[in-house]
């Protein structure tokens, strides 16, 4: 089975502190991509970053990176210089490129829900 | 650019009714997911299309179907609804064939059924 697993239901940091978010992903495919949406309260979820699995480099985002570290199946979202802006769920996925070249859609975690404080 | 619509935004229904949904996508997007968003699953995938065609289908019962149209607008039906089918459902259009293309999501429609 393909799963996402984000282990911190909740979590708060102060207002320009950094923080990182954990997520784990368990998938038999060699080739697929890996995601962070970002769901604010009552508004619309939006991309936050993008990594494509076999590209080793983290990607970044202004204040927002990743640490992928493949062989470990993991995921991690670090945000910089917190802002009240970004307290929202933050839902890590991916999409498993399966063999052949077909491709799935979004595979979610349960989330995390971010709080920034003042 | 207009963004993903959802209409309506909000629905009450009995059980044993049935429902239709619809998104718009943003224009010039020809891929439509749909998702299912409940506290106790999170996001489950319900099924995709692109160019009038379903592509991929979630693990959800016959009673959940959908279909687009030739100008991209997509529609998913409920019927028989059940107190368990409560929840937002999400519509997420991207551009092109590719799925793991970034996908913009809409507002979402709450679906609750007493």
């Amino acid at each position: 089975a393909q799963t996402v697993t984000q282990s911190q239901p909740e979590m708060s940091v102060q207002e320009a502190e950094t923080v990182t978010l954990s997520c784990t992903y368990d998938t038999s495919e060699s080739n697929y991509y890996l995601f962070w949406y970002k769901q604010p309260p009552s508004r619309q979820m939006i991309l936050v970053i993008r990594q494509e699995a076999y590209k080793q480099q983290n990607a970044t985002e202004n204040r927002f990176s990743v640490n992928f570290q493949k062989a470990a199946k993991s995921f991690s979202l670090k945000i910089s210089d917190s802002q009240l802006g970004d307290t929202a769920m933050y839902f890590c996925a991916f999409i498993p490129m399966n063999y052949g070249g077909s491709q799935g859609n979004l595979i979610f975690g349960k989330g995390t829900k971010l709080s920034v404080k003042p | 650019k207009a963004g993903v619509t959802q209409t309506p935004r909000y629905l009450i229904k009995t059980r044993g009714q049935q429902v239709t949904l619809s998104c718009s996508p943003i224009s010039g997007h020809r891929s439509v997911s749909w998702y299912q968003q409940t506290p106790g699953q999170g996001l489950q995938f319900l099924f995709e299309y692109f160019s009038e065609t379903q592509r991929n289908k979630g693990n959800f019962p016959g009673r959940f179907s959908g279909r687009q149209f030739s100008n991209s607008r997509s529609e998913m039906n409920v019927s028989t609804l059940e107190l368990g089918d409560s929840a937002l459902y999400l519509c997420a259009s991207s551009r092109g064939q590719a799925t793991y293309n970034e996908q913009f999501f809409g507002p979402g429609t709450r679906l609750t059924v007493l």
